[in-house]
């Protein structure tokens, strides 16, 4: 099955400074790729998603890229304020029907 | 919309009971998928019903078990509970579709085992 890798696993910045978490999977079928972010004691929440036939997409101060050559994506979120701070999660999925997750990031945002 | 909503919120049981677990998707999702989670693994997925059926499974032992009904709520049940069930148990839903994979997660069950 598919196999999800995630870094780092902790990530320390500087408010105003940029944070990039990465993701590796391992099944080329893979096609989908959302990104959660989870508030201490609260619900998973989609903050964004990549589909396979993009490169990148935007939202605001935060970015996904997607390499499917390499097998791998990226979370960028810039101008980190410390409302980011939060456990990030990377996940893959074929077509949508069964979801493999990263193991998590943990982003602190230092004032 | 209303969100996703799980019940009960919190439950605390001792070893060897069993447990069941509900979880109401948003309007309209046909999809619900459990996951586990724990501090050492992450999200572990343990299963997806589409429409009544059993879509998807992942590596659980046949002690998890799971249902949905034909309003799309979902139950997922635990027997012989042991000291390593204690998690986090997070329900998802989606349409279930193809082309619409985004998947909404509910607030989670929080499961004791003592």
């Amino acid at each position: 099955g598919e196999n999800v890798e995630q870094h780092p696993s902790t990530l320390s910045v500087q408010e105003g400074d940029s944070a990039v978490i990465k993701c590796t999977y391992s099944d080329s079928a893979s096609n989908y790729f959302p990104w959660y972010k989870q508030e201490l004691g609260k619900r998973p929440q989609l903050i964004i998603d990549i589909r396979s036939n993009v490169g990148e997409k935007k939202d605001q101060r935060i970015a996904v890229t997607l390499n499917k050559t390499a097998k791998h994506f990226s979370l960028h979120i810039t101008e980190t304020q410390p409302e980011d701070s939060a456990v990030y999660f990377c996940a893959a999925s074929i077509t949508g029907n069964q979801f493999y997750f990263g193991t998590g990031t943990s982003l602190t945002v230092i004032p | 919309k209303a969100g996703v909503t799980q019940t009960p919120r919190y439950l605390i049981k001792t070893r060897g009971q069993q447990v069941t677990l509900s979880c109401s998707p948003i309007s309209g999702h046909r999809s619900v998928s459990w996951y586990q989670q724990t501090p050492g693994q992450g999200l572990q997925f343990l299963f997806e019903y589409f429409s009544e059926t059993q879509r998807n499974k992942g590596n659980f032992p046949g002690r998890f078990s799971g249902r949905q009904f034909s309003n799309s709520r979902s139950e997922m049940n635990v027997s012989t509970l042991e000291l390593g069930d204690s998690a986090l148990y997070l329900c998802a839903s989606s349409l279930g579709l193809a082309g619409v994979p985004e998947q909404f997660f509910g607030p989670g069950t929080r499961l004791t085992v003592l």
